[in-house]
């Protein structure tokens, strides 16, 4: 069993630059949340989605930020423009249904400069 | 606005203590689940337990639940220098699946 799966582990850019980051679920899974992790902040939830359809989009933090579930195998989540405030490291996690244990991939440690 | 708040924040003990920690939640829950955080992963799921559900046992760990009081608790029993980690509560609601984390608490066990 290959867990979650994202990509890169690590991503350093500029501001104002483009951000993508990857996730690929356990397969089998329908339900998919990207959250996002600060000191400050603690764990955040970004967004979720439902057999590819996104649900709950209320903790995205602005309209840079965007993600996508184009099959049940790939998400990813965008940032145009990045900037500083961003820097935090970004959870993809799985979950089997409804009310079950999630699982997480290890991350994207995102630094904007 | 965190639903779960664990407490305390950081926790140090020695190995093969126990170590304790709380979680209280505000809102009415379908289950609440604790994760452990190792530096520099993801969260890993180390048990789920229902909101009619008092006590629940995995090797070591024992969570406990009142919905009364709105709070659960973690034990660790025997602590090992492998348990040291963050350890944070969710919640899951009855409606939809997503869940909302607690601040974490930091365990130390040392050696």
């Amino acid at each position: 069993d290959a867990g979650v799966i994202q990509s890169p582990r690590h991503e350093v850019t500029e501001m104002g630059q483009e951000v993508t980051l990857r996730c690929k679920p356990i397969s089998g899974h329908n339900s998919l949340f990207w959250y996002r992790q600060t000191m400050m902040r603690g764990l955040e939830l970004l967004i979720y989605f439902n057999n590819n359809v996104p649900i709950d989009d209320s903790g995205m933090p602005e309209d840079r930020f965007s993600a996508k579930m184009p099959n049940a195998s790939f998400s990813t989540l965008k940032i145009q423009p990045s900037e500083p405030r961003d820097s935090a490291v970004y959870f993809c996690a799985s979950s089997s249904s409804s009310n079950q244990p999630q699982h997480f991939g290890d991350g994207t440690r995102l630094s904007i400069l | 606005s965190q639903q779960g708040e664990e407490d305390p924040q950081a926790l140090s003990i020695q190995e093969g203590e126990n170590a304790t920690m709380n979680c209280s939640y505000k809102t009415s829950i379908n289950n609440l689940q604790w994760y452990r955080q190792n530096s520099g992963r993801g969260l890993v799921h180390l048990i789920l337990i229902r909101s009619n559900e008092r006590e629940k046992h995995s090797g070591r760990l024992r969570v406990t639940l009142d919905t009364s009081k709105k709070s659960s608790s973690l034990l660790i029993t025997a602590s090992r220098a492998a348990d040291t980690a963050s350890y944070f509560c969710a919640t899951g609601q009855a409606a939809g699946n997503k869940l909302t984390f607690g601040g974490g608490t930091r365990v130390l066990v040392k050696p």
